[in-house]
């Protein structure tokens, strides 16, 4: 079964607008960690936002919103007021386990282009 | 700001070649890492590495691959005898121990910006 699924592998949004992007997550371990990675056209990893397992409310990161639904194993992002450099790949992660040195799983990622 | 920087940014090499891909982590971190993500593609955990030992690795991380610590601040990836398939871009990555002053206590992974790898 699949770790962290991003069921869209493509969106177009209007500038602006605001975009929520689905991730769905597997684990059965109690302590994990959620996080957004965003990859532009140069290829870099960059670091958008994190919600902790046991976070109760829903991070937030200027631009950036984490739709966390525990129950449904959701951790959704949402960009508000999109721009045109909101155009990337954005990549849903999840660590199992405590904080200190456990790895990354990444989902497969969904493409988003914002139309001017 | 610290950041994880990685050499060479592309690399072209002749199938059956050795490459050595080069990571310098930042300083203070303890826990290393590397990925691949093949063109278009999700990013796959390659290795983890902790108090000089690799603490996981994948099943893609088979025995053409190793890594290493060679001094205080390098971490290196060898591929031993290339591969077409092994065409791909490897993220070195790393991380800080919890409780680390001023740092974060996420788990984030740091990474770098890449070894492009091509495969001819």
């Amino acid at each position: 079964a699949q770790k962290i699924t991003q069921t869209q592998p493509g969106m177009f949004v209007q500038e602006k607008e605001a975009v929520t992007l689905d991730c769905t997550y597997d684990t059965s371990d109690q302590s994990y960690g959620l996080f957004w990675y965003k990859q532009p056209s140069s290829g870099e990893m960059i670091f958008l936002i994190y919600q902790g397992s046991y976070d109760e409310q829903n991070a937030t990161e200027g631009r950036y919103s984490l739709n966390f639904q525990k129950a449904r194993k959701s951790a959704n992002l949402v960009i508000s007021a999109s721009q045109l450099g909101d155009s990337a790949m954005y990549f849903c992660a999840m660590r199992e386990g405590p904080a200190a040195g456990n790895k990354l799983t990444f989902g497969g990622g969904t493409r988003v282009l914002v139309k001017p | 700001e610290p950041e994880v920087t990685q050499t060479p940014s592309h690399q072209v090499t002749q199938m059956g070649q050795e490459v050595i891909l080069r990571c310098v982590p930042i300083s203070n971190h303890l826990y290393f890492y590397w990925y691949r993500q093949i063109l278009g593609q999700k990013v796959e955990f390659l290795v983890s590495f902790y108090n000089n030992e690799i603490s996981e690795k994948s099943e893609i991380f088979d025995d053409q691959f190793s890594v290493e610590r060679p001094d205080g601040s390098n971490f290196t990836l060898k591929i031993r005898s290339t591969k077409l398939e092994d065409s791909a871009m490897y993220f070195c990555a790393s991380s800080a121990p919890l409780g680390l002053a001023g740092g974060p206590v996420t788990g984030e992974l740091f990474f770098g910006e890449g070894s492009r790898l091509t495969v001819l």
